[in-house]
């Protein structure tokens, strides 16, 4: 059963920086491209970024570029959002996917809150 | 404002068939698979159609997925009363280098 299990999240100030990180399991991590996907609480759902089986390729929306940084480890069956210079509007849950390839999203982890707020 | 487009709300009786349309562009819907998503309150979005009309193992017949030029639709059918959530369609889209998704679709059971 594939499982993917969000941490990092929670209050920051704006400016500010937070790694998310997502735990894969339950199927071969290496062999999927993967995605973050967020949601502000009541809205609707925006994809943020994602990345490639070995890293090589790599998309944002255009809203995080310069800001936000995805990356995974294979060997740890892991997936991060490097998020700075957070604003408000980056409020929102995020949720780590898994993904059919580039286009798509087949799996979705529970999701983790980041408040941006002072 | 989403760039694929959805109506915000659907209604039906039990029993019923409903259809949800999800309208997009030649660079998204028009090139591209189309996915749709079912998020009932207060859960995680979970994978309802793919690859326009194809269904995931555990997803009921009731659901199916079409496409025509840069428009697809999501019927179901004998609705039920657990079919009541929000429905998001998605698509790559070619011109933005990214997933778009539509702004979703409440659908209440009567």
């Amino acid at each position: 059963e594939v499982q993917l299990v969000e941490s990092g999240g929670g209050l920051v100030q704006p400016g500010g920086s937070l790694r998310l990180s997502c735990a894969a399991s339950g199927f071969t991590f290496s062999s999927y491209w993967m995605s973050w996907v967020r949601q502000v609480p009541g809205k609707g759902l925006e994809w943020v970024a994602n990345i490639k089986e070995d890293g090589s390729e790599i998309y944002y929306v255009d809203s995080v570029k310069g800001r936000f940084t995805i990356s995974r480890d294979n060997a740890k069956n892991a997936l991060y959002l490097q998020m700075n210079s957070l604003r408000a509007d980056d409020t929102a849950v995020y949720y780590c996917a898994r993904s059919f390839d580039y286009s798509s999203i087949s799996h979705w982890g529970q999701g983790i809150l980041v408040t941006v707020s002072s | 404002q989403s760039v694929l487009t959805q109506p915000p709300s659907a209604s039906g009786t039990p029993g019923q068939r409903v259809t949800i349309s999800c309208s997009g562009s030649s660079s998204n819907i028009g090139s591209n698979y189309v996915y749709w998503y079912q998020q009932l309150p207060g859960t995680a979005p979970k994978l309802l159609i793919y690859r326009n009309n194809q269904r995931p193992s555990g997803v009921p017949d009731r659901f199916s997925g079409s496409k025509s030029g840069t428009s697809a639709s999501l019927a179901i059918s004998g609705l039920r009363s657990e079919d009541e959530a929000d429905y998001y369609c998605a698509a790559w889209d070619d011109r933005l280098r990214g997933v778009v998704f539509g702004g979703g679709t409440k659908l209440t059971v009567l």
